[in-house]
């Protein structure tokens, strides 16, 4: 049972374009949910997170959009660069009592 | 500061043998959770290690298990190995269990023959 399902799974934009990866998860026990950003071999790294006490978190070029009664999640790339290229993945948890469930990952080409 | 890392970075076996796989956590942390990441695919948790003890396990089967030492680093084995463990093996360390951001490795690649 894949319990975060992550769409679409690759994006070619424009410089300047503003990607939008979406992510929907089915526990509604999850309560952290954590993007992370992988390059060509190298582990994740954690870009931004959100708890679902809010319904957006911004970090510089990243955005965070959070519908709880849609149990739906994106990531806003603004601003697009040729060095956003990567492959972008969400996960969620039960922070402090399960490990991360991952989607499946985006791969985004940016143009220049 | 060094971050996660894992050893060896590249390796091939044949079917039936076994492997093993370490990781240094990050610096002033206490826990190393590992992942397996399929070609294409998200990291699928295996289990985590926390005060030397596997603390929950994922959807894998015996074959897979692994140690934590006294000094926070942490090793998988994996025996009678399958074409089907072919993949990126991630080690993920982080404070406290599974409370904290989690900080990945590099990943060993693993290639079964």
């Amino acid at each position: 049972q894949q319990q975060v399902k992550q769409s679409p799974q690759s994006l070619i934009v424009q410089k300047g374009g503003i990607p939008i990866i979406n992510c929907a998860y089915e526990n509604t026990a999850f309560d952290y949910f954590p993007w992370y950003q992988q390059f060509p071999g190298k582990g994740p790294a954690l870009l931004i997170a959100i708890r679902p006490d809010v319904s957006e978190k911004k970090e510089g070029r990243f955005t965070i959009s959070f519908n709880k009664s849609a149990k739906q999640f994106s990531l806003h790339i603004m601003d697009s660069q040729p060095g956003d290229s990567a492959t972008y993945f969400c996960a969620a948890s039960m922070e402090g009592n399960t490990p991360l469930v991952f989607g499946k990952g985006t791969r985004l080409s940016v143009i220049a | 500061d060094a971050g996660v890392t894992q050893s060896p970075t590249h390796l091939i076996k044949t079917r039936g043998q076994q492997v093993t796989l370490r990781c240094s956590p990050k610096s002033g942390h206490d826990t190393v959770s590992w992942y397996q990441q399929a070609l294409g695919q998200g990291p699928q948790f295996i289990f985590q290690y926390y005060e030397e003890e596997e603390r929950q396990r994922g959807n894998f089967p015996d074959r897979f298990s692994g140690h934590q030492f006294p000094n926070y680093s942490s090793e998988l084995n994996v025996n009678a190995l399958l074409l089907g463990d072919s993949a990126l093996y991630l080690c993920a360390s982080s404070s406290g269990g599974f409370g904290g951001e989690l900080f990945f490795g590099e990943g060993s690649r693993l290639t079964v023959l």
